[in-house]
């Protein structure tokens, strides 16, 4: 079992819809990113968080610490957010990173 | 500032070469990442230095890669002798601390025939 799940795999969606992206782990970890890569190939970070929630502009990140769950919500999705979106989670003091499979967005006008 | 600053962009390269990746991270971070992403495995985080120390090298494949910072501002790493199966996208990133956010560079995509 991976020890960072995310669903869906894929995820295609109408321009306006409410997107929801989800990251379960099984680790102990200090925080979980949210990663952002586009058809190009760049990797860009999103959100860092290790409790509560964050947002920024129409993404918002979640994280449950005791059920190991973290969500990251697109609002009034547009087909610029077509990316793939990763979920990687750090444990306790160390940088070593541990990434999920990704989720493949497609937006559609 | 300039962001994380990888080259080559792309390489190609036939089995048994060396290759040599190079990274300037963002001024002022003390953490250097090197992943490496496929298709099969995506992203796999292959060393990290601090403060231009090697911290974890566990991800690092085998004896036939190498990774060097020899000052705040520059690493490598390096394949020798290289094999069809090391072809992927190797990203470097930097924070300013080892458990900040990260920044990406544009990644190498290495291929080798």
């Amino acid at each position: 079992k991976n020890e960072v799940e995310q669903s869906p795999q894929n995820l295609t969606a109408q321009e306006g819809e409410f997107i929801t992206i989800n990251c379960s782990y099984s680790v102990g970890i200090s925080a979980l990113h949210w990663l952002q890569q586009h058809p190009g190939g760049g990797i860009v970070s999103l959100f860092m968080l290790s409790s509560g929630k964050k947002k920024h502009g129409r993404l918002i990140a979640t994280i449950n610490i005791q059920e190991k769950h973290s969500s990251l919500h697109i609002t009034a999705s547009h087909p610029r957010d077509s990316a793939v979106y990763i979920c990687a989670v750090a444990g306790g003091s160390q940088g070593n990173l541990i990434f999920g499979k990704g989720t493949k967005l497609s937006v559609k006008p | 500032d300039a962001g994380v600053i990888q080259s080559p962009r792309h390489e190609v390269t036939e089995m048994g070469q060396e290759v040599t990746l190079r990274c300037k991270p963002i001024s002022g971070h003390n953490s250097l990442f090197w992943y490496r992403q496929t298709m099969m495995r995506g992203l796999e985080l292959l060393i990290y230095f601090n403060n231009n120390v090697p911290i974890d090298d566990s991800g690092m494949p085998e004896d036939r890669f190498s990774a060097k910072m020899p000052n705040a501002s520059f690493s490598t790493l390096k394949i020798q002798p290289s094999e069809p199966r090391d072809s992927a996208v190797y990203f470097c990133a930097s924070s300013f601390l080892v458990n900040n956010e990260q920044f990406f560079g544009p990644g190498t995509r290495l291929t080798v025939l």
